[in-house]
């Protein structure tokens, strides 16, 4: 099976923009999270979605979003871009409840 | 709140001797715990997990892990040690009481250098 596919692999964004991340789970996993990992913070929970629908979210502002489409493929969006938005940005797909969740490649964004 | 500590920031160790990483963790109810290893510039590529049942796990690449209950820890470990195992090691904790939520808590990390 192919693994999680994240793109794109890098992102250089200018602040204010906004930026969309994808990512292909592993086909048959129906449960994306998304983790934000920084120098400073670590890695930090984003959000997850199960069947369309999300189930979790982390403490992060309004600017960043989500969705899971029928496919189990999923995006993410951050508006307004900031500096601090700079990160290694991780997808992660998990088969179902209780198993491990097997993570992408990142999305590497830098804001300037 | 779920939390895990890894307390230490770097483990040296030489080649063929056994290695220990360390974490604990704090949860409300059963944890479900794992481990993970990042390379540069890569992703995190999962080792091993504890759900339930025998407290020593065994994972990938030679890797073992012992929970301990009482301690609540959770400590990685390989008898031998390879070069190739230098890298960033994470271990994490998901809460058993919420079942369905993917949600994963994470240490800061620890590097793993491993000297010829």
């Amino acid at each position: 099976k192919a693994g999680v596919t994240q793109t794109p692999r890098y992102l250089i964004k200018t602040r204010g923009q906004q930026v969309t991340l994808s990512c292909s789970p592993i086909s048959g996993h129906r449960s994306v999270s998304w983790y934000q990992q920084t120098p400073g913070q670590g890695l930090q929970f984003l959000f997850e979605y199960f069947s369309e629908t999300q189930r979790n979210k982390g403490n992060f502002p309004g600017r960043f979003s989500g969705r899971q489409f029928s496919n189990s493929r999923s995006e993410m969006n951050v508006s307004t871009l900031e500096l601090g938005d700079s990160a290694l940005y991780l997808c992660a797909s998990s088969e179902r409840d209780n198993t491990e969740a097997f993570f992408g490649q990142g999305t590497r964004l830098t804001v300037v | 709140a779920q939390s895990v500590a890894q307390p230490e920031d770097q483990v040296n160790v030489a080649e063929g001797n056994p290695l220990t990483v360390k974490c604990t963790y704090s949860v409300s109810g059963n944890p479900y715990l794992f481990w993970y290893v990042q390379y540069p510039n890569r992703g995190l590529q999962f080792l091993l997990k504890y759900i339930t049942g025998d407290n020593l796990v065994k994972g990938s690449y030679g890797f073992e892990a012992e929970f301990n209950k009482s301690q609540t820890s959770f400590h990685l470990k390989k008898p031998s040690a390879l070069v190739s195992d230098s890298a960033l090691y994470f271990c994490a904790v998901r809460d058993g009481v919420n079942t369905g939520f993917q949600k994963l808590v994470f240490g800061t990390g620890t590097r793993l250098l491993v000297s010829p």
